[in-house]
């Protein structure tokens, strides 16, 4: 069965600091993953997702994330953090029928002044 | 931009009730899904449906569990007889398409359900 780990529970960056997001897989046929973030007390936004392709996959406020089928990660990476990217970010991963999409604990960014 | 939209945003509940999550999809959207987060845990699925009936159910999705979609918009999410450990936020989301992963899912603000 597909699972996600997210090793980090917390991670804390100064503004313009660059980030890293960990997430491992596991997932038995050629996965599909997404980064998803939760602001508080909002829903689940997507930020980008990874089906086929370039390995490396931009997506919106200027985050981007590779995918290493030999480690089995999808980091989510943002070279300069902003404090309105402060949330929570979740990891997800789904095959063909993604209808059972699993999701990681997430990690909760803080970002210092 | 569409989006996904739940009502209630809080709902508060005693134990043994019944209550009804409510969800309006994006509307050319043909899958349907509800997921759980317990506070402070991660995001679970619940339920996948399309076409009138329910296409895929986690272990969670037990007999207190129904959904259905009464009219050409809504979508609900119905416990029959709350559980303190139903207590948690109850996301609805949507997909255009059906079956794929290349689909994405659109998730709505969620509602948190407080049983007492």
């Amino acid at each position: 069965a597909q699972s996600v780990t997210q090793p980090d529970i917390h991670i804390t960056v100064s503004e313009g600091a660059s980030l890293e997001l960990r997430c491992n897989y596991s997932y038995g046929a050629t996965p599909y993953l997404f980064w998803y973030v939760q602001s508080p007390g909002q829903g689940l936004q997507l930020l980008l997702k990874y089906f086929s392709g370039d390995t490396l996959v931009q997506g919106i406020k200027g985050f981007e994330a590779e995918f290493k089928r030999s480690q089995s990660s999808f980091n989510l990476r943002k070279p300069s953090v902003h404090w309105s990217d402060a949330a929570e970010y979740f990891c997800a991963v789904g095959g063909y029928n993604n209808n059972d999409m699993r999701f990681g604990a997430g990690t909760r960014l803080t970002v210092k002044p | 931009e569409p989006e996904v939209t739940q009502t209630p945003s809080h709902q508060v509940t005693q134990m043994g009730q019944e209550v009804i999550l409510r969800c309006v999809p994006i509307s050319n959207h043909l899958y349907f899904y509800w997921y759980r987060q317990i506070l402070g845990q991660k995001v679970e699925f619940l339920v996948s449906f399309y076409n009138n009936e329910i296409s895929e159910k986690s272990e969670i999705f037990d007999d207190q569990f129904s959904v259905e979609r009464p009219d050409g918009s809504n979508f609900t999410l119905k416990i029959r007889s709350t559980k303190l450990e139903d207590s948690a936020m109850y996301f609805c989301a949507s997909s255009k398409l059906g079956g794929g992963a290349s689909d994405t899912q659109y998730f709505g603000p969620g509602t948190r359900l407080t049983v007492l």
